[in-house]
Protein backbone atom coordinates (compact mmCIF):
# COMPACT_ATOMS: atom_id res chain seq x y z
CA UNK A 1 0.00 0.00 0.00
CA UNK A 2 0.88 3.87 -0.53
CA UNK A 3 0.06 6.46 2.43
CA UNK A 4 -0.74 9.95 0.30
CA UNK A 5 -0.54 13.73 2.19
CA UNK A 6 -1.06 16.60 0.13
CA UNK A 7 -0.77 20.47 1.36
CA UNK A 8 -3.30 22.32 1.88
CA UNK A 9 -5.85 20.49 2.55
CA UNK A 10 -7.95 23.01 1.24
CA UNK A 11 -7.63 26.97 0.81
CA UNK A 12 -9.98 29.60 -0.82
CA UNK A 13 -7.89 31.57 -3.21
CA UNK A 14 -9.05 34.86 -4.84
CA UNK A 15 -9.52 35.02 -9.31
CA UNK A 16 -6.33 35.57 -11.15
CA UNK A 17 -4.39 34.31 -8.60
CA UNK A 18 -2.51 30.39 -8.80
CA UNK A 19 -2.22 27.58 -5.88
CA UNK A 20 0.74 25.04 -5.97
CA UNK A 21 -0.61 21.81 -4.28
CA UNK A 22 2.22 19.61 -2.93
CA UNK A 23 1.48 15.58 -2.77
CA UNK A 24 4.26 13.17 -0.49
CA UNK A 25 4.06 9.42 -1.03
CA UNK A 26 5.74 7.11 1.51
CA UNK A 27 7.39 5.48 -0.89
CA UNK A 28 9.30 5.00 -4.23
CA UNK A 29 6.94 5.43 -6.87
CA UNK A 30 6.81 5.76 -11.01
CA UNK A 31 3.91 7.47 -12.25
CA UNK A 32 1.73 9.35 -9.97
CA UNK A 33 -1.36 11.08 -11.07
CA UNK A 34 -3.41 14.24 -10.65
CA UNK A 35 -7.22 14.29 -10.58
CA UNK A 36 -9.92 16.85 -10.06
CA UNK A 37 -13.45 16.12 -8.66
CA UNK A 38 -16.09 19.00 -9.34
CA UNK A 39 -18.37 19.52 -7.31
CA UNK A 40 -21.32 16.22 -7.98
CA UNK A 41 -19.05 14.88 -10.48
CA UNK A 42 -16.99 12.19 -11.19
CA UNK A 43 -12.78 12.38 -10.78
CA UNK A 44 -11.37 13.38 -14.14
CA UNK A 45 -7.72 12.67 -14.23
CA UNK A 46 -5.99 15.85 -14.98
CA UNK A 47 -2.11 14.71 -15.81
CA UNK A 48 0.14 11.59 -15.40
CA UNK A 49 3.47 12.95 -13.87
CA UNK A 50 6.70 10.47 -14.61
CA UNK A 51 9.98 11.35 -12.95
CA UNK A 52 12.26 12.37 -14.79
CA UNK A 53 9.96 13.63 -18.08
CA UNK A 54 7.48 15.96 -18.65
CA UNK A 55 3.97 15.34 -17.32
CA UNK A 56 1.33 14.04 -19.62
CA UNK A 57 -1.62 15.93 -19.78
CA UNK A 58 -5.31 14.43 -21.33
CA UNK A 59 -7.18 15.90 -23.31
CA UNK A 60 -8.91 19.84 -22.10
CA UNK A 61 -6.30 20.69 -19.66
CA UNK A 62 -2.76 22.18 -20.60
CA UNK A 63 0.40 22.94 -19.01
CA UNK A 64 -0.03 26.38 -18.86
CA UNK A 65 -2.56 26.15 -16.74
CA UNK A 66 -1.71 23.21 -14.66
CA UNK A 67 1.85 23.00 -14.62
CA UNK A 68 3.21 19.79 -12.82
CA UNK A 69 6.59 19.17 -11.36
CA UNK A 70 7.96 15.93 -10.14
CA UNK A 71 11.45 16.25 -9.37
CA UNK A 72 11.95 12.88 -7.15
CA UNK A 73 10.03 9.36 -7.01
CA UNK A 74 8.31 10.56 -3.57
CA UNK A 75 7.07 13.83 -4.53
CA UNK A 76 5.01 15.70 -7.05
CA UNK A 77 3.31 19.37 -7.28
CA UNK A 78 0.62 20.53 -8.82
CA UNK A 79 0.13 24.16 -9.30
CA UNK A 80 -3.63 25.75 -10.58
CA UNK A 81 -2.77 29.23 -12.40
CA UNK A 82 -4.84 32.39 -13.42
CA UNK A 83 -7.78 30.58 -10.99
CA UNK A 84 -11.29 31.40 -11.71
CA UNK A 85 -14.25 30.10 -9.80
CA UNK A 86 -14.81 27.48 -12.58
CA UNK A 87 -11.47 25.78 -10.77
CA UNK A 88 -13.31 25.28 -7.47
CA UNK A 89 -12.79 21.59 -6.89
CA UNK A 90 -11.71 18.79 -5.32
CA UNK A 91 -7.80 18.06 -6.46
CA UNK A 92 -6.26 14.61 -5.73
CA UNK A 93 -2.89 13.36 -6.05
CA UNK A 94 -2.37 9.39 -7.05
CA UNK A 95 -0.28 6.67 -7.12
CA UNK A 96 -1.01 3.39 -8.63
CA UNK A 97 0.27 0.19 -10.92
CA UNK A 98 -1.62 -1.94 -12.70
CA UNK A 99 -4.21 -3.43 -9.84
CA UNK A 100 -4.42 -0.77 -7.08
CA UNK A 101 -4.65 3.16 -7.21
CA UNK A 102 -4.10 4.79 -4.04
CA UNK A 103 -5.36 8.29 -3.63
CA UNK A 104 -4.33 11.24 -1.68
CA UNK A 105 -6.76 12.77 0.91
CA UNK A 106 -7.51 15.53 -1.59
CA UNK A 107 -7.21 19.55 -1.55
CA UNK A 108 -10.46 21.13 -1.71
CA UNK A 109 -9.44 24.82 -3.77
CA UNK A 110 -12.52 27.63 -3.59
CA UNK A 111 -11.93 30.50 -5.83
CA UNK A 112 -14.29 33.57 -4.66
CA UNK B 1 -17.13 7.08 -25.36
CA UNK B 2 -15.84 4.57 -22.14
CA UNK B 3 -18.77 5.19 -19.25
CA UNK B 4 -19.73 3.85 -16.17
CA UNK B 5 -23.13 4.94 -14.82
CA UNK B 6 -24.22 4.47 -11.28
CA UNK B 7 -27.53 4.09 -9.87
CA UNK B 8 -29.27 5.21 -7.89
CA UNK B 9 -27.61 8.27 -7.25
CA UNK B 10 -28.36 8.56 -3.70
CA UNK B 11 -29.74 6.11 -0.69
CA UNK B 12 -30.79 6.81 2.66
CA UNK B 13 -31.23 3.94 4.52
CA UNK B 14 -31.85 3.00 8.63
CA UNK B 15 -28.80 1.11 10.25
CA UNK B 16 -28.61 -2.57 10.31
CA UNK B 17 -30.66 -2.87 6.83
CA UNK B 18 -28.82 -3.74 3.54
CA UNK B 19 -28.19 -2.07 0.53
CA UNK B 20 -27.48 -2.89 -3.31
CA UNK B 21 -25.70 -0.27 -5.18
CA UNK B 22 -25.38 -0.49 -8.93
CA UNK B 23 -22.81 0.38 -11.69
CA UNK B 24 -23.32 0.10 -15.88
CA UNK B 25 -20.45 0.65 -18.09
CA UNK B 26 -19.61 0.52 -21.60
CA UNK B 27 -15.81 0.63 -21.22
CA UNK B 28 -13.74 -1.34 -24.07
CA UNK B 29 -11.30 -3.12 -23.64
CA UNK B 30 -12.19 -4.02 -20.39
CA UNK B 31 -9.57 -5.11 -17.58
CA UNK B 32 -10.65 -4.68 -13.96
CA UNK B 33 -13.54 -3.21 -12.02
CA UNK B 34 -13.06 -1.30 -9.02
CA UNK B 35 -15.63 -0.04 -6.29
CA UNK B 36 -14.52 2.61 -4.03
CA UNK B 37 -15.24 4.25 -0.94
CA UNK B 38 -14.97 8.07 -0.54
CA UNK B 39 -15.99 9.36 2.92
CA UNK B 40 -16.33 13.06 2.98
CA UNK B 41 -13.32 15.05 2.46
CA UNK B 42 -11.44 11.95 2.14
CA UNK B 43 -9.72 10.50 -0.71
CA UNK B 44 -11.20 7.22 -2.29
CA UNK B 45 -10.49 4.23 -0.87
CA UNK B 46 -10.18 0.76 -2.76
CA UNK B 47 -12.90 -1.99 -1.35
CA UNK B 48 -13.04 -4.64 -4.52
CA UNK B 49 -11.65 -5.51 -7.56
CA UNK B 50 -13.03 -7.81 -9.64
CA UNK B 51 -10.84 -8.97 -13.26
CA UNK B 52 -13.36 -10.76 -16.10
CA UNK B 53 -12.83 -14.07 -15.12
CA UNK B 54 -14.55 -12.82 -11.20
CA UNK B 55 -17.90 -13.03 -10.63
CA UNK B 56 -18.02 -12.10 -7.06
CA UNK B 57 -15.76 -10.85 -4.60
CA UNK B 58 -16.15 -9.59 -0.75
CA UNK B 59 -14.68 -7.44 1.77
CA UNK B 60 -16.18 -7.77 5.08
CA UNK B 61 -19.43 -6.65 4.85
CA UNK B 62 -19.01 -5.64 1.33
CA UNK B 63 -20.17 -7.58 -1.72
CA UNK B 64 -19.03 -6.75 -5.36
CA UNK B 65 -20.63 -9.32 -8.27
CA UNK B 66 -19.40 -8.34 -11.84
CA UNK B 67 -21.86 -9.84 -14.89
CA UNK B 68 -19.36 -9.30 -18.00
CA UNK B 69 -21.74 -10.25 -20.67
CA UNK B 70 -24.34 -7.89 -19.56
CA UNK B 71 -21.51 -5.28 -18.12
CA UNK B 72 -22.82 -4.65 -15.11
CA UNK B 73 -21.82 -5.08 -11.68
CA UNK B 74 -23.65 -4.34 -8.32
CA UNK B 75 -22.08 -3.45 -4.76
CA UNK B 76 -23.93 -5.26 -1.23
CA UNK B 77 -23.54 -3.74 1.96
CA UNK B 78 -25.36 -6.25 4.91
CA UNK B 79 -26.10 -5.33 8.41
CA UNK B 80 -25.25 -1.22 7.33
CA UNK B 81 -23.20 0.62 9.96
CA UNK B 82 -23.34 4.74 10.66
CA UNK B 83 -19.50 4.46 9.09
CA UNK B 84 -20.68 3.73 5.80
CA UNK B 85 -22.70 6.83 5.21
CA UNK B 86 -19.96 7.48 2.06
CA UNK B 87 -20.33 8.02 -1.83
CA UNK B 88 -19.37 4.99 -3.68
CA UNK B 89 -17.55 5.28 -6.78
CA UNK B 90 -17.60 2.25 -9.64
CA UNK B 91 -14.10 2.64 -11.91
CA UNK B 92 -13.51 0.65 -14.32
CA UNK B 93 -9.84 0.06 -16.20
CA UNK B 94 -9.38 -0.78 -19.96
CA UNK B 95 -6.16 -1.85 -18.99
CA UNK B 96 -4.07 0.93 -21.10
CA UNK B 97 -1.64 3.21 -19.06
CA UNK B 98 -3.85 3.34 -15.86
CA UNK B 99 -5.96 4.67 -17.99
CA UNK B 100 -9.58 4.52 -15.31
CA UNK B 101 -13.08 5.64 -16.18
CA UNK B 102 -14.88 6.69 -12.99
CA UNK B 103 -18.68 7.07 -12.13
CA UNK B 104 -19.98 10.01 -10.13
CA UNK B 105 -21.11 7.78 -7.44
CA UNK B 106 -23.66 6.89 -5.55
CA UNK B 107 -23.81 8.96 -1.79
CA UNK B 108 -25.23 6.66 0.52
CA UNK B 109 -26.61 8.00 4.22
CA UNK B 110 -27.23 5.35 7.19
CA UNK B 111 -29.83 6.88 9.77
CA UNK B 112 -30.16 5.66 13.31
Amino acid sequence: SAVISQKPSRDICQRGTSLTIQCQVDSQVTMMFWYRQQPGQSLTLIATANQGSEATYESGFVIDKFPISRPNLTFSTLTVSNMSPEDSSIYLCSVGGDSEQYFGPGTRLTVT
Amino acid sequence: KNQVEQSPQSLIILEGKNCTLQCNYTVSPFSNLRWYKQDTGRGPVSLTIMTFSENTKSNGRYTATLDADTKQSSLHITASQLSDSASYICVVDDGTASKLTFGTGTRLQVTL
